[in-house]
């Protein structure tokens, strides 16, 4: 069971676009529509903002978008804001009943 | 409204067990399609799936853990119970539990704040 693989960090200034890349396998992100995207603010739980690959939670900012093709699931925030800057993480069912997370992107705010 | 609140110690001795309970309140683990799911995260590192138990009583594991893990519910209490035997310093993590839906969705909707626990002699 490896990790989903994620970019360590990504950056950006106030007002741009960033997008996080998802990579998994045919056993997972490849097989079901079953992504989610987690946010983290250092010391906290991590909050839904994605699931099912394209759809946000109510309340969650329509600046959060996710996509998806083949074995490679996507995030784009946009208009990017300073309280953006958090880790964010890539979710997949599998196969066997079980989930997969990838490793996390720290986001930057220039 | 949905809460979860895991406890347990914060310190652990290696090769001691660990056994973190999760209480929740808002939902019933007897409602078709919902499950429990626990989540661990070691300081500053990323977030590791380890068991769910569903609101049918099936119980999945993480394969590399399978032999440490022990996953158990109380209906009655509203509470999922999570053991792992075995403890070494490298299971020093938050321990989160979370609530999915298994039938539709398979995200973790509402989580616990998470418990630190640390393992060390």
């Amino acid at each position: 069971q490896s990790a989903l693989t994620q970019p360590a960090s990504v950056s950006g200034s106030p007002g741009q676009s960033i997008t996080i890349s998802c990579t998994g396998t045919s056993s997972d992100v490849g097989s079901y529509n079953l992504v989610s995207w987690y946010q983290q603010h250092p010391g906290k739980a991590p909050k839904l903002i994605i699931y099912e690959v394209t759809k946000r939670p109510s309340g969650v900012s329509n600046r959060f978008s996710g996509s998806k093709s083949g074995n490679t699931a996507s995030l784009t925030i946009s208009g990017l804001l300073a309280e953006d800057e958090a880790d964010y993480y890539c979710c997949s069912y599998a196969i066997s009943g079980i989930w997969m997370f990838g490793g996390g992107t720290k986001v930057t705010v220039l | 409204q949905v809460t979860l609140r895991e406890s347990g110690p914060a310190l652990v001795k290696p090769t001691q067990t660990l056994t973190l309970t999760c209480t929740f309140s808002g939902f019933s683990l007897s409602t078709p399609g919902l499950c429990v799911t626990w989540i661990r995260q070691p300081p500053g590192k990323a977030l590791e799936w380890l068991a769910r138990i569903d609101w049918d009583d099936n119980k999945y594991f993480r394969t590399s853990l399978k032999t440490r893990l022990t996953i158990s519910k109380d209906t009655s209490k509203n509470q999922v119970v999570l053991t792992v035997t075995n403890m070494d310093p490298v299971d020093t993590a938050t321990y989160f539990c979370a609530r999915s839906k298994v039938t539709t969705g398979y995200y973790f909707d509402y989580w616990g704040q998470g418990a630190q626990v640390t393992v060390s002699s």
